[in-house]
């Protein structure tokens, strides 16, 4: 069974600058999360979904930060304009559902703001 | 709100045994989880055990929860280098799942040979 799948593993931009990233959940899983992991710290959540609909997003700056999940499948993150403090590792997670007990993460695209 | 504590670091011999604490606040936690992660690499759930349990044994691993005391604790037997990692203490409430858990910033584990 493949896991979940993100891309880039790696990008460097410029404050000021918009960056994405990319999540495909593992098929079949209803539920995708993203989190934000800064350097030393555990992963904090920062927007879930239930197939194509947000059920929590308080932690989101939506400011600056979006995400969309339209089909139900795969999801993006995206930065706009991005700060020197959005450097982290932003991870992907997915579950069969709400109500399970285990989720599933995928490797993280790690941000670096210069 | 909720809060996990962890300590930071943690460094055993191979062959001996680890043991890594965590506190967690929130007295509705239902689930709690340790998760392992090595370098480059996403989180991987090791065990979990629920809130109306003492102990959980799986293979070298075993948890002790003292919910009293809201002390959570992760046991590796026999501890080898391969095990060499971040490890994550994080709590669920009831009608969460573990997606939306509050994580502690984990305890590096260090074995050396």
């Amino acid at each position: 069974e493949a896991g979940v799948a993100q891309s880039p593993r790696y990008k460097i931009i410029e404050k000021r600058q918009s960056v994405a990233f990319w999540c495909n959940p593992i098929s079949g899983h209803a539920t995708l999360y993203w989190y934000q992991q800064i350097l030393g710290q555990g992963p904090k959540l920062l927007i879930q979904f239930q197939n194509n609909g947000v059920v929590d997003d308080s932690q989101l700056p939506k400011d600056r930060f979006s995400a969309e999940r339209l089909k139900g499948v795969d999801s993006t993150l995206k930065i706009q304009p991005a700060k020197l403090e959005d450097s982290a590792v932003y991870l992907c997670a997915s579950s069969l559902d709400d109500q399970g007990t285990e989720a599933f993460f995928g490797q993280g695209t790690r941000l670096t703001v210069v | 709100g909720e809060d996990v504590e962890q300590s930071l670091f943690l460094s055993v011999r191979e062959g001996d045994s680890s043991v890594i604490n965590c506190t967690y606040t929130d007295s509705s936690s239902t689930y709690l989880y340790w998760y392992k992660q090595e370098p480059g690499a996403g989180l991987q759930l090791l065990t979990y055990i629920f809130s109306n349990m003492d102990m959980k044994q799986d293979q070298r691993l075993t948890v002790l929860l003292n919910k009293k005391d809201k002390h959570l604790s992760l046991r590796i037997a026999d501890t080898q280098t391969g095990d060499s990692a971040i490890y994550f203490c994080a709590e669920g409430a009831i009608n969460t799942n573990a997606g939306k858990s509050t994580f502690g910033d984990g305890t590096t584990l260090t074995v050396k040979p």
